[in-house]
C-alpha cells in the first residue's frame, strides 16, 4: 500500500546549528503535507504545511520543502533549541480521502548542549 | 479555547472489559478522527467522521466502534478489550481548510 516514510529514524544536532528532516511519500496523487512535532507525553503538534503546488513554504525558524518530481518533503529547522527536541512527523493528505492524514513512523531529533 | 479534549487520559482495562474514550472539541470542525499510536510507529487512522451523524472505517477499525451524535464530541469505543489494543489513543480534528488538531492522548493499557 501507499506510505509516507521516513530516511533516518534519529537525528542529533548541537544547538544552534540548522537542523534538516526527510520525508518520503509515495502517493503521488497527494496534495497537502504537513509536519508535526511530539513531545513526550503530548499529541503531535502542527508545524507547517504545504501544498503540492507549492515547492517552499517559510514559518517562523522553520522551512519545507516539496520535491515532487522526486516525491521528497523536508523540514529545515535554524538555529536549532533544545526546546526543538521531538519527535518530528510528516503526514500526506490525499484528494478525495475527508482529509485523511497518513503519517510516516517519525524522526526523533535529539539537540546537544 | 482549549481545542481539543480527550478524556480520561489514562487507564487500565482488563480484558474482556467495555471502555468509551471521549473527545471533544470547541472549534466548530467537521471532520474528527480517532488514531492509534504504538511504539516505532506513526498514527495509525482508526476511524473518523466527516460531519455530526457520520462515521467511517480507517485503517485499523476491528474491535472499535465510534458515534458522533453531537458536532462537537466523538466517542471511540471499546466492547472488549484485547491487549493489542494496549496503545496511545488521540483524537483530531481538522476543520475545512488546514491542519490537524490533536488531543493530549489517552494511554489505554489492556491486562
Amino acid at each position: 500500500g501507499e506510505s509516507v516514510g521516513l530516511h533516518l529514524p534519529t537525528l542529533s544536532v548541537q544547538e544552534g546549528d540548522n537542523s534538516i528532516i526527510n520525508c518520503a511519500y509515495s502517493n503521488s496523487a497527494s496534495d497537502y503535507f504537513i509536519w508535526y512535532k511530539q513531545e513526550s507525553g503530548k499529541g503531535p503538534q502542527f508545524i507547517i504545511d504545504i501544498r503540492s503546488n507549492m515547492d517552499k513554504r517559510q514559518g517562523q525558524r522553520v522551512t519545507v520543502l516539496l520535491n515532487k518530481t522526486v516525491k521528497h518533503l523536508s523540514l529545515q529547522i535554524a538555529a536549532t533549541q533544545p526546546g526543538d527536541s521531538a519527535v518530528y512527523f510528516c503526514a500526506e493528505n490525499r484528494p478525495g480521502s475527508a482529509r485523511q492524514l497518513t503519517f510516516g513512523s517519525g524522526t526523533q531529533l535529539t539537540v546537544l548542549p | 479555547n482549549a481545542g481539543v479534549t480527550q478524556t480520561p487520559k489514562f487507564r487500565v482495562l482488563k480484558t474482556g472489559q467495555s471502555m468509551t474514550l471521549l473527545c471533544a472539541q470547541d472549534m466548530n470542525h467537521e471532520y474528527m478522527y480517532w488514531y492509534r499510536q504504538d511504539p516505532g510507529m506513526g498514527l495509525r487512522l482508526i476511524h473518523y467522521s466527516v460531519g455530526e451523524g457520520t462515521t467511517a472505517k480507517g485503517e485499523v477499525p476491528d474491535g472499535y466502534n465510534v458515534s458522533r451524535l453531537k458536532k462537537q464530541n466523538f466517542l471511540l469505543g471499546l466492547e472488549s478489550a484485547a491487549p493489542s489494543q494496549t496503545s496511545v489513543y488521540f483524537c483530531a480534528s481538522t476543520p475545512v481548510q488546514g491542519g490537524a488538531f490533536f488531543g493530549q492522548g489517552t494511554r489505554l493499557t489492556v491486562v
